[in-house]
């Protein structure tokens, strides 16, 4: 099956420090990638909606500035924390789709494995 | 209210057990995942459905489009099934649940 991977699967960091986040769907093309993110004991919560070759779409109240998005290829989305501080500290997952069918329909989502953040 | 509604928020059961997961959703979807998330937090994607049933092994889920509602079944339940089952409604993006937490005791 459909196989999404993310890099690094933890990571800490110093805070003030900056961390990329690699998604790569590994057997198929994504048109588009999605970031999450999810608080211990919480649900998973959108961040933003990117599709390759455009900006991506982010979600009231996320700081595009602050967590930077480049999907660059059909295979590679990268979030980018900048200036990390503890409260960045969460999992963040990628999911990719495959997107738009022909007959208007959506093909599933596949989720990567998520990448743990702590920053001190 | 949430737009994704789960049942129950946390459950355990005895090896062997039948289990039942509900989801209700209020929003127009054109699928619905049902995702599994074990400790450490990675999420495997058990099912996708825009209708009827699907079975996977000791898996089945079920979607009703009118009632809104969908149920995802364990059969025959064992400890290595422990997770967080998660609910997740596809409008032109994901709508999450909150999630079921499962325990299974041997």
């Amino acid at each position: 099956g459909a196989v999404v991977s993310q890099h690094p699967s933890r990571v800490i960091c110093k805070s003030g420090t900056s961390v990329k986040i690699e998604c790569r769907s590994l057997d198929f093309q994504a048109t588009t990638m999605f970031w999450y993110r999810q608080f211990p004991k919480q649900s998973l919560m959108l961040m933003a909606t990117s599709n390759e070759g455009s900006k991506a779409t982010y979600e009231q109240g996320v700081e595009k500035d602050k967590f930077l998005i480049n999907h660059a290829s059909l295979t590679l989305s990268t979030l980018t924390v900048t200036s990390a501080h503890p409260e960045d500290s969460s999992f963040y997952i990628c999911s990719a789709r495959v997107g738009g069918l022909a007959d208007g329909s959506w093909d599933t989502q596949y989720f990567g494995p998520g990448t743990r953040l702590t920053v001190l | 209210k949430n737009e994704v509604e789960q049942s129950p928020q946390n459950l355990t059961a005895q090896e062997g057990e039948f289990i039942t997961i509900n989801c209700s959703y209020s929003v127009g979807i054109s699928a619905l995942h049902w995702l599994q998330q074990h400790p450490g937090g990675g999420i495997v994607s058990l099912f996708m459905l825009s209708s009827g049933k699907k079975k996977h092994g000791r898996l089945i889920a079920t979607i009703n489009i009118q009632e809104k509602h969908s149920s995802l079944h364990i059969t025959a339940s064992h400890p290595r099934d422990s997770a967080v089952y998660i609910c997740a409604v596809d409008t032109d993006k994901l709508i999450f649940g909150t999630g079921t937490r499962l325990q299974v005791f041997p």
